[in-house]
């Protein structure tokens, strides 16, 4: 009964090709994000989804875009990948955008080549 | 803009020893605080948060945290730490005003047997 999930789990690429990374919650929470750990294992935001409704987009380049077809999915598209893209990817849920934790998936290994 | 700050990187420690690991935060209004911990290959998951309340919390396996207010601090303790708490740390800050999970640094903490 996995809470949030991620496929795939690991992801080797080219330069320049499209990718995806999907994300899946089974909590019933109404908000999602994608966050980026780079090598030094520092983690950050990168869009926010509530209620499908975009509310956090950070500085992350347009080649980035989020879609979330309803409440229970947020998947992140790359296009034109470039090896500065290569991190561990996490998305997360929580109920609501106040107080509440997170919940975080297993992460997808992106590594472009 | 709101920042987290661990101070110590790598921490090396002998089993049994106990554990001080350090979290300053700069925001001037409510904030939630979180310490989360991921363990190697694994996704992140949540050890203790402060909301409201009694400044003291505890978490699981033994963890607990003290939020000080006029320090911006919001430290992470355990008495006696096993070889199977070697992981990540991360240190969180969520301001009620953005919604947004502002992670440190992270530290690394080993624990030799």
């Amino acid at each position: 009964d996995t809470a949030v999930s991620q496929t795939p789990k690991y992801l080797v690429t080219q330069m320049g090709n499209d990718k995806s990374i999907k994300c899946e919650q089974n909590l019933g929470h109404d908000t999602m994000y994608w966050y980026k750990q780079d090598s030094k294992k520092f983690l950050k935001i990168m869009f926010s989804y509530n209620n499908k409704e975009l509310i956090i987009n950070e500085t992350v380049p347009n080649r980035f875009s989020p879609k979330s077809p309803d409440k229970a999915h947020l998947n992140l598209h790359i296009n034109s990948l470039e090896l500065g893209d290569s991190a561990v990817y996490f998305c997360a849920s929580s109920q609501g955008t106040g107080s509440s934790e997170q919940y975080f998936g297993p992460g997808t290994r992106l590594t472009v080549t | 803009a709101q920042s987290v700050s661990q101070h110590n990187h790598h921490v090396i420690l002998s089993e049994a020893a106990s554990l001080e690991l350090g979290c300053n935060y700069s925001y001037g209004g409510t904030v939630n605080l979180f310490w989360y911990v991921q363990y190697p290959g694994q996704h992140l998951q949540l050890l203790l948060k402060y909301f409201s309340g009694d400044p003291l919390v505890k978490g699981i396996k033994g963890f607990e945290a003290e939020f000080i207010k006029s320090k911006f601090s919001f430290n992470l303790r355990k008495p006696s730490v096993q070889w199977s708490d070697t992981a990540e740390y991360f240190c969180a800050v969520k301001s009620s005003n953005t919604g947004k999970l502002i992670f440190g640094q992270g530290t690394t903490l080993q624990v030799k047997p």
